[in-house]
């Protein structure tokens, strides 16, 4: 079965700063999806970015960037010029790509805490 | 973007009572919703998966009769908890994928549902 390890429980970072959240997987699958996840107080969650194991370029998103290291099995998140809206819980999720159609589950990690100071 | 809904946003009930919790694609047909369970700063665990029009997988260690689930449409899943008592209380999410979606596509969340059970 597939593992999802966020070794960081709670980050800060200042605003405007950059910020690296870490993320490591294991899994026997050659083919998958790596997403980061947003929650903010609401709780509501938000895709921030995807990356594609297939693919050797990392993923962008306006300020956001992964780090996608598939020989080390690591996919960190690179947030710059943080904002306080920035500020949530963020998590690092893992999809197997053998089941199309949808039914293929996210596999989460336990979440990093991100604070954004003023 | 596309819209999942949860219905009730917050639901109060007695121990041993069953509530309803309702989970609708508003502007999409899915083929599979997912529900899943959050403690406080805690991450997600998956409940079960349900695909329209069969019966729902549960995660180990879920029970299938305390957590009914009904996916009757394309558009409506339903988590039952039944019976419930106090440490059924909980924040409760679904999430839902498109019809004939990808691995790698976007699973779109509810906004949840919180759960108390004096």
């Amino acid at each position: 079965a597939q593992t999802v390890t966020q070794s960081q429980p709670e980050m800060s970072v200042q605003e405007a700063e950059t910020v690296t959240l870490s993320c490591t997987y294991d899994t026997s699958e050659s083919d998958y999806y790596l997403f980061w996840y947003k929650q903010p107080p609401s709780r509501q969650m938000i895709l921030v970015i995807r990356q594609e194991a297939y693919k050797q370029q990392n993923a962008t998103e306006n300020r956001f960037s992964v780090n996608f290291q598939k020989a080390a099995k690591s996919f960190s998140l690179k947030i710059s010029d943080s904002q306080l809206g920035d500020a949530a819980m963020y998590f690092c999720a893992y999809r197997s790509a053998w089941d199309w159609g949808g039914s293929e589950k996210l596999v989460f990690g336990k979440g990093t805490k991100l604070t954004v100071n003023p | 973007g596309a819209v999942v809904s949860q219905h009730p946003s917050r639901v109060i009930c007695k121990s041993g009572t069953s509530v309803k919790i309702e989970c609708r694609s508003l502007d999409f047909q899915a083929t599979t919703m997912f529900w899943y369970r959050q403690f406080p700063k805690q991450s997600l665990m998956l409940m079960a998966t349900s695909n329209e029009g069969s019966k729902a997988t549960y995660e180990q260690g879920v029970e299938k009769d305390k957590f009914l689930i009904n996916h009757a449409s394309l558009t409506l899943s339903t988590l039952t908890v039944t019976s419930a008592h106090p440490e059924d209380s909980s924040f409760y999410i679904c999430s839902a994928s498109a019809l004939r979606g990808a691995p790698g596509d976007e699973q779109f969340f509810g906004p949840g549902t919180r759960l108390t059970v004096l």
